[in-house]
């Protein structure tokens, strides 16, 4: 019964490092997603992805890269980590084969990252 | 573009009261839905009650129900007998109903942090 797990839960990096968030599923979801939640704010989406070798950006995408060569995992990179970047990091995913689709998103419990 | 507004920042209600949440959202799509998460501060974000916008009905899931209006866009969350365990962020959230090519993202609104007091 695992859903979406995301790795590391914490982190904290020097500015200019760079790391990869981990984010898998195991419930065969084609859709798969990276937000961000800043202080005080709602999330804002980063990457989506609708199945294994498509991503696209989303809102916030600039200092981020994604891959998704499976169905299960959906990574997501930070390649010169910037103060900027500290916020809490959530992956989600949903399942749709139809146009039209009432399946709500699952979350992980977020990775929470500083840049120092 | 759509938008979610989250108007109360903080809210309070005394355990076994009942406390009402505000959302309003904008958007030129007729067929939509809508969401309210439940975010405690473990971080988790739990879904609590989803609504289809061509249903006129208000959904309902036990103690947790929605005033839908549509015509007003508005998406209010009622918790009725409110527990300890009900304090947490609220956050309501817009997702169009065709996403069959694009995004299905969910927009957020801000929040509204509720305190539930014994």
């Amino acid at each position: 019964n695992a859903g979406v797990t995301q790795t590391p839960k914490f982190r904290i990096l020097k500015i200019g490092q760079s790391m990869t968030l981990q984010c898998t599923q195991d419930m065969n979801h084609n859709y798969m997603y990276w937000y961000r939640q800043d202080p005080g704010m709602g999330l804002k989406l980063i990457y989506y992805s609708v199945g294994a070798g498509i991503t696209d950006k989303g809102e916030v995408p600039n200092g981020y890269n994604v891959s998704r060569s499976t169905t299960e995992d959906f990574p997501l990179r930070l390649e010169l980590a910037a103060p900027s970047q500290t916020s809490v990091y959530f992956c989600a995913s949903s399942y749709s084969r139809l146009a039209y689709s009432n399946q709500p998103q699952h979350f992980g419990d977020g990775t929470r990252l500083s840049i120092l | 573009a759509q938008t979610v507004t989250q108007s109360q920042p903080e809210m309070s209600v005394q355990e076994a009261e009942t406390v009402t949440l505000s959302c309003t959202y904008d958007t030129s799509e007729s067929d939509y839905y809508l969401f309210w998460y439940k975010q405690p501060p473990s971080r988790q974000m739990i879904l609590v009650i989803r609504q289809e916008a061509y249903k006129q009905q208000n959904a309902t899931e036990n103690r947790f129900s929605v005033n839908f209006q549509k015509a007003a866009k508005s998406f209010s969350l009622k918790i009725s007998d409110s527990q300890l365990g009900d304090a947490a962020m609220y956050f309501c959230a817009y997702r169009r109903a065709n996403y069959g090519g694009s995004q299905g993202n969910l927009i957020f609104g801000k929040g509204t942090k509720l305190s539930v007091k014994p």
